[in-house]
């Protein structure tokens, strides 16, 4: 499984933009980059995705190096409510191969913010 | 509403017994997943399910059992031969579909005594 890379931890002030990164250098072609964040004592959920492109959404935006190798999610303004833990995962493989439609977490990234 | 739903929320189990963790959805996915979760790390993926009556293991299902005779149901077992059984368990599910987003349930937190 192609793996992905963050940082343990990062910290923000209220109301500034974070960039949270994450590292994935044996990105194959069909590997989508999805982004998830969870929450203290709850189940993760959904942020983003993107194949190619830059992504924007109501929660963040996506912004995914031309060469697939590194991503960055981008929270334009951070608040109180966005302290959790970030997962940056791949999903990807090919149909019938022996890790489609595996689902894989990692370590993720632990932002704080300060108010 | 649709969603997917674990239960119990809290469950408490002496040492030795076995324990089935309950996971209903009804969004109608094909695809579903267990992880474990520890204090302060990540998701570990246990079994995972692309359809019905099919599944395969992840990376840590030693100790573990499922099954998956409906769509909306992927119970886990957690067996006397898991040696560190109490965690936090999170079920998910999702289209099969690469650009799909995964769903989770609230978790249900196993306490071995």
């Amino acid at each position: 499984d192609a793996k992905t890379t963050q940082p343990n931890s990062m910290e923000s002030n209220e109301e500034e933009p974070v960039h949270l990164p994450c590292n994935h250098s044996t990105i194959s072609g069909t590997d989508y980059i999805h982004w998830y964040r969870q929450l203290p004592s709850q189940g993760p959920e959904y942020v983003i995705h993107g194949l190619t492109s830059n992504v924007n959404n109501r929660m963040a935006s996506l912004a995914i190096a031309e060469d697939r190798k590194s991503s960055t999610l981008i929270l334009h303004r951070a608040t109180l409510r966005d302290a959790a833990v970030y997962y940056c995962i791949l999903r990807g493989g090919n149909a019938g191969g022996t890790s489609y439609g595996k689902l894989t977490f990692g370590q993720g990234t632990i932002l704080t913010v300060h108010p | 509403d649709g969603g997917i739903t674990q239960s119990p929320k809290y469950l408490f189990r002496k040492e030795g017994q076995n324990v089935t963790l309950s996971c209903e959805q009804n969004l109608n996915h094909d695809a579903m997943y267990w992880y474990r979760q520890d204090p302060g790390q990540g998701l570990r993926l246990i079994y995972y399910s692309q359809i019905v009556n099919d599944f395969q293991k992840g990376d840590i299902a030693e100790g573990y059992s499922v099954s998956r005779e409906k769509k909306e149901s992927f119970p886990l077992t957690v067996t006397s031969a898991q040696k560190n059984p109490t965690a936090f368990y999170l079920c998910a599910s999702k289209r099969s579909e690469l650009n799909t987003e995964a769903f989770f349930g609230q978790g249900t937190r196993l306490t071995v005594v």
